[in-house]
């Protein structure tokens, strides 16, 4: 079975620095998905970033990038000059690369900004 | 930019009422589910539907809950008959390509009495 894991339940950062978040999964395929999702005080989940397990390069989106390392199983996401409005869940998201199938998540980390 | 639109935006109900959440998936996406969220709890998948049928769902869709897609823009979730801990935040989302990723809706908070 897919378990994502997440090991931080809060993190903190300074506005304008950066901060990591950690995921590790768990799976015997090798064709999946790994996402990131926020979700701000509003409770809608947005998508951040995402990533193909055939891809070897690091997804970025703007201030969000990712260190993906298959072999470990390690899908980690970098917020680089952190904004109040990143403050917010962030959840870890696993999907197989079939048709049609399910997303598992993490317990999500809280992530918050300080001024 | 196109989007996940999701009614009522919070439902009030009785135990052992039923219930109905509304979704207005992306227009050209194919595949439609939903998860529901405890308060203070990770996100929970309950279904997906391709091709006017479920194609997958989890222990928690269990009889008392049904989806339905009318018509060619709603998808809808029934509760039958709700219990107290059916309480929660239901979130519908909707795929396109293979690769794509989900997109959600606002959510719907259910709140059971």
């Amino acid at each position: 079975a897919q378990t994502v894991t997440q090991s931080q339940p809060e993190m903190s950062v300074q506005e304008a620095e950066t901060v990591t978040l950690s995921c590790t999964y768990d799976t015997s395929e090798s064709d999946y998905y790994l996402f990131w999702y926020k979700q701000p005080p509003s409770r809608q989940m947005i998508l951040v970033i995402r990533q193909e397990a055939y891809k070897q390069q690091n997804a970025t989106e703007n201030r969000f990038s990712v260190n993906f390392q298959k072999a470990a199983k390690s899908f980690s996401l970098k917020i680089s000059d952190s904004q109040l409005g990143d403050a917010a869940m962030y959840f870890c998201a696993y999907r197989r690369g079939d048709t049609g199938n399910q997303f598992y998540f993490g317990t999500g980390t809280s992530l918050t900004v300080i001024p | 930019e196109p989007e996940v639109t999701q009614t009522p935006s919070h439902q009030v109900t009785q135990m052992g009422q039923e219930v109905i959440l509304r979704c207005v998936p992306i227009s050209n996406h194919l595949y439609f589910y939903w998860y529901r969220q405890i308060l203070g709890q990770k996100v929970e998948f309950l279904v997906s539907f391709y091709n006017n049928e479920i194609s997958e769902k989890s222990e928690i869709f269990d009889d008392q809950f049904s989806v339905e897609r009318p018509d060619g823009s709603n998808f809808t979730l029934k509760i039958r008959s709700t219990k107290l801990e059916d309480s929660a935040m239901y979130f519908c989302a909707s795929r396109g390509l293979i690769i794509g990723a989900q997109y959600f809706g606002p959510g719907t908070r259910l709140t059971v009495l």
